[in-house]
């Protein structure tokens, strides 16, 4: 089973809009953490936010902001005010436990328009 | 700045050969880096945890003695893929973990012809 769903594979927002990307995540474990990766065309991973499992806070950075819904495990990423530069892949991914590997979503490709 | 860097970010092989990956953690000491592959279009996918001092742990799946890892020291690991063919052409990407976060390195491009 994965334990790292996205279920949208591509999403055209207009420039300026706020866009959510979805993600949930399967885990037995009470301590994990969940973070969110920007990859644009060159490749590089760049990281853009995380969410620890207790903490009580939903994170945020910026123009990002991590919808944080623990019962519905649920870890939706929202892009306030998009810019034409947000245009990329976009990754959910979760570490479980102790252990320091993170396993990441399928991906999102985010399109934004002018 | 960039906290972990890799080497080459683009390599074009024969058949046949090996070639060698290089990820460096660059301000910070790593005991463990990881290893992922991309085809293009897919996720990014663990291939194994390198450990300084001791053997690398696989991922289910995962030819150890096709992709050898070395963890030469707390800022070096290495991924040889051996006798390259054509299918391991890929894009490699590094990582360490550092203060709760993981840094990945930019990649490396490889092409086996």
């Amino acid at each position: 089973a994965q334990k790292i769903t996205q279920t949208q594979p591509g999403m055209f927002v207009q420039e300026k809009e706020a866009v959510t990307l979805d993600c949930t995540y399967d885990t037995s474990d009470p301590s994990y953490g969940l973070f969110w990766y920007k990859q644009p065309s060159s490749g590089e991973m760049i990281f853009l936010i995380y969410q620890g499992s207790y903490d009580q806070q939903n994170a945020t950075e910026g123009r990002y902001s991590l919808n944080f819904q623990k019962a519905r495990k649920s870890a939706n990423l929202v892009i306030s005010a998009s810019q034409l530069g947000d245009s990329a892949m976009y990754f959910c991914a979760m570490r479980e436990g102790r252990d320091d590997k993170i396993i990441f979503g399928k991906g999102t490709r985010l399109h934004i328009l002018p | 700045g960039a906290v972990v860097s890799q080497h080459p970010s683009r390599v074009i092989c024969k058949s046949g050969t090996s070639v060698k990956i290089e990820c460096r953690s660059l301000d910070f000491q790593a005991t463990t880096m990881f290893w992922y592959r991309q085809f293009p279009k897919q996720s990014l996918m663990l291939m194994a945890t390198s450990n300084e001092g001791s053997k690398a742990t696989y991922e289910q799946g995962v030819e150890k003695d096709k992709f050898l890892i070395n963890h030469a020291s707390l800022t070096l690991s290495t991924l040889t893929v051996t006798s390259a063919h054509p299918e391991d052409s890929s894009f490699y990407i590094c990582s360490a973990p550092r203060i709760g976060t993981q840094y990945f390195g930019p990649g490396t491009r490889l092409l086996v012809l």
